[in-house]
């Protein structure tokens, strides 16, 4: 089965603030994408990011940065310098590539992001 | 960039009625996929098409059904509403399998 975890439901910052956003997943297929969406208060879901499971290469994009581990099976979104424009709702996601995997996405709980000038 | 266009934005049923939901997908992407939100809750998926071809269906009711057309929009269709079908209904759409998944803007559906 495919399962994808965010442990933390909601974290507060106050501006200026470095925030990690955790995500964990399991999968059995060797594989797999992980991706991250923000959704903001106006609803709309915005795709961040999309990693494959041969890349473990960090990525860094202006203030958003991800940790990729395989050895933890994590998943992680930092943001740097947090601003008020970052309070949303973020989901992790995992699309399998095993078979009868078709490229539905399983969304992790979310986290709630609350940025505080 | 074109994006997932979705419609209607908003739809107010009342119980035992049928909706329609709309989606044109990007240009090129060969891959719908339908999702459903509840409040405070992850996205789950309904269904999904590739090249008008249903190939997955989740916990999708049997009173939805969803087809893709020969220009590759998708509607969906529910039926017989209830009031625990009020929910954000989401599109999306792919170029293949765990390619980048870009997702409409939704289309908010209350049953009253």
């Amino acid at each position: 089965a495919q399962k994808v975890t965010q442990a933390q439901t909601e974290i507060s910052v106050v501006e200026k603030e470095d925030v990690t956003l955790d995500c964990v997943y399991e999968t059995r297929d060797t594989t797999y994408y992980l991706f991250w969406y923000k959704q903001p208060p106006s609803g709309e879901l915005v795709f961040l990011i999309r990693r494959n499971s041969f890349d473990e290469q960090n990525e860094i994009s202006g203030r958003y940065s991800w940790n990729f581990q395989k050895s933890t099976s994590s998943f992680n979104f930092t943001i740097t310098a947090s601003q008020v424009v970052d309070s949303a709702v973020y989901f992790c996601a995992l699309v399998g590539e095993g078979s009868g995997n078709t490229g539905k996405l399983i969304f992790g709980q979310g986290t709630t992001l609350q940025v505080k000038p | 960039a074109a994006g997932v266009i979705q419609s209607p934005r908003h739809l107010i049923k009342e119980k035992r009625e049928t909706a329609t939901l709309k989606c044109y997908p990007i240009p090129r992407h060969d891959t719908v996929y339908w999702y459903q939100q509840g409040p405070g809750q992850d996205p789950q998926f309904l269904i999904s098409f590739y090249e008008k071809m249903q190939s997955d269906k989740g916990s999708i009711p049997d009173r939805f059904s969803a087809q893709q057309f020969s220009d590759y929009h998708s509607e969906l269709n529910m039926s017989s509403l209830e009031l625990g079908d009020s929910a954000l209904y989401f599109c999306a759409s792919s170029f293949g399998t765990g390619q980048e998944t870009f997702f409409g803007q939704g289309t908010r559906l209350t049953v009253v």
